[in-house]
């Protein structure tokens, strides 16, 4: 079993729509909860990152983490062509020092 | 300016070939990884080093090599390469080992013909 399962998708909107992406993990040691977006043939960046089970907004973007179910999800509002992308979500253990990477899920938002 | 820059960008090569792929990062970062993105688009890491010094060495064959010379480069060498081999490998940096912003280089594409 992975340590961390993401939803496979594609996944594909029309534009405006609101999107919800999801993780889930196993390991209750792992401390920190980060989204990533990876554009084609580009390499990750960080979109947010939060510690704490509940809601973080920024812009468009929210995360929202409930780590009693280990469950964390990243929502988009008024989606736009530009999200296109791969979502990987990342859950850190900073005791391992390192970050393990859910499998991503493709989003097409289309005009 | 590239934050985090590798070379070659595209790598085609024969099985049983020796390659090697080059990293810099120009933010001042202490520690550095090198991560192998498959096909599926699973990103797993492979190396960190913090300045200079070896911390995560994942179940990776000992064909794969990391090498840094300073804390601004990671380089990483294959030998005899395997058709399994074919990805994207991606270096990246950030601050410190704790919970930061990891910045990623463009990747390299490998292809083991």
């Amino acid at each position: 079993q992975k340590e961390v399962e993401q939803d496979p998708g594609p996944l594909s909107v029309p534009e405006g729509a609101i999107v919800s992406l999801n993780c889930t993990y196993s390991n209750s040691a792992f401390q920190y909860f980060m989204w990533y977006r990876q554009y084609s043939r580009k390499g990750p960046e960080l979109l947010m990152y939060t510690y704490s089970s509940g809601n973080k907004e920024d812009g468009r973007f929210t995360a929202q983490v409930d780590k009693s179910s280990k469950y964390i999800s990243l929502f988009i509002r008024d989606s736009q062509p530009s999200d296109s992308a791969t979502y990987l979500c990342a859950i850190h253990n900073t005791n391992a020092g390192k970050s393990t990477f859910g499998d991503g899920t493709t989003l097409t938002v289309k005009p | 300016d590239t934050a985090v820059s590798q070379t070659p960008k595209y790598l085609v090569t024969q099985m049983g070939n020796d390659k090697s792929i080059k990293c810099e990062q120009n933010l001042g970062h202490d520690t550095m990884y090198w991560y192998k993105q498959d096909s599926k688009k699973f990103l797993k890491i492979m190396f960190s080093y913090n300045n200079k010094e070896l911390i995560i060495n994942e179940t990776v064959p000992n064909r794969f090599s990391p090498k840094s010379p300073d804390k601004a480069h990671l380089n990483l060498h294959i030998n005899s390469l395997e058709l399994g081999d074919s990805a994207v490998y991606f270096c990246a940096s950030s601050l410190w080992t704790g919970v930061n912003e990891q910045y990623f280089g463009p990747g390299t594409r490998l292809t083991v013909t």
